[in-house]
């Protein structure tokens, strides 16, 4: 079955240059979350989308921005990179549908970017 | 403020016993958990999860329960394998009308002895 496809696997930026990150859904999937796992800690939920309008927000620094597009895939844009943004980054998806059953999330195998 | 919270970070146990990892959490709003398993350099897999409505689910070897007047919910590993070793992720969401959100807890690290 298909899954939560990530890309770039691993990206190495340096400090103040710009990173994208991109997300494509399970199909038929509307619904994409972004998390953060720095070293050594639990996810941080950055961001979600929910048809294609942001639905949730954490704690998403103002240097990121994401949107998701029409065939639902995501993109977390980030700018002026810091060490500190160094960390795994994850994307999810689930499908609210037309109930608002609670379903579960999948997650892609994330992206590791590494700032120098 | 943790709204999830798994206040053992690491548990050992041997091959063939029961693994219970545990999990709490504060908001009452929550409707939905859900247990995720993460290798090192992979992401979290579904692995079980259980509604508001229930106070059981089980899939396998492995089984949810939920204790909503303690704001409590476990995982049972029933009988624990050398392969269950990873990181075990509590995660809870209440639903809104724009979506829902996943609060995840810090993890578990299992590791079960051969």
């Amino acid at each position: 079955a298909a899954g939560v496809i990530q890309s770039p696997r691993h990206l190495i930026k340096e400090k103040r240059e710009t990173a994208t990150l991109k997300c494509y859904p399970i199909p038929r999937h509307d619904t994409v979350y972004w998390y953060q796992q720095g070293p050594g800690q639990d996810p941080q939920f950055l961001i979600s989308f929910y048809e294609k309008m942001q639905s949730d927000k954490g704690s998403i620094p103002d240097r990121f921005s994401a949107q998701q597009f029409s065939d639902y895939h995501s993109e977390l844009n980030m700018s002026s990179l810091e060490l500190g943004d160094s960390a795994l980054y994850f994307c999810a998806s689930s499908s609210l549908g037309a109930g608002l059953m609670n379903t579960e999330a999948f997650f892609g195998q994330g992206t590791r970017l590494t700032v120098v | 403020d943790q709204q999830v919270k798994q206040n053992s970070p690491s548990l050992s146990v041997q091959e063939g016993r029961i693994s219970i990892l545990n999990c709490d959490y504060t908001n009452s709003m929550f409707d939905y958990f859900l247990w995720y398993k993460k290798y090192p350099a992979e992401g979290p897999t579904f692995l079980i999860s259980i509604s508001s409505i229930k106070d059981k689910n089980e899939d396998g070897r492995f089984t949810v329960f939920l204790n909503k007047s303690a704001k409590h919910l476990s995982l049972h590993i029933v009988p624990s394998q050398p392969g269950d070793s990873a990181v075990y992720f509590c995660a809870a969401s209440a639903t809104t009308n724009t979506g829902n959100q996943f609060y995840f807890g810090t993890g578990t690290s299992l590791t079960v002895i051969p």
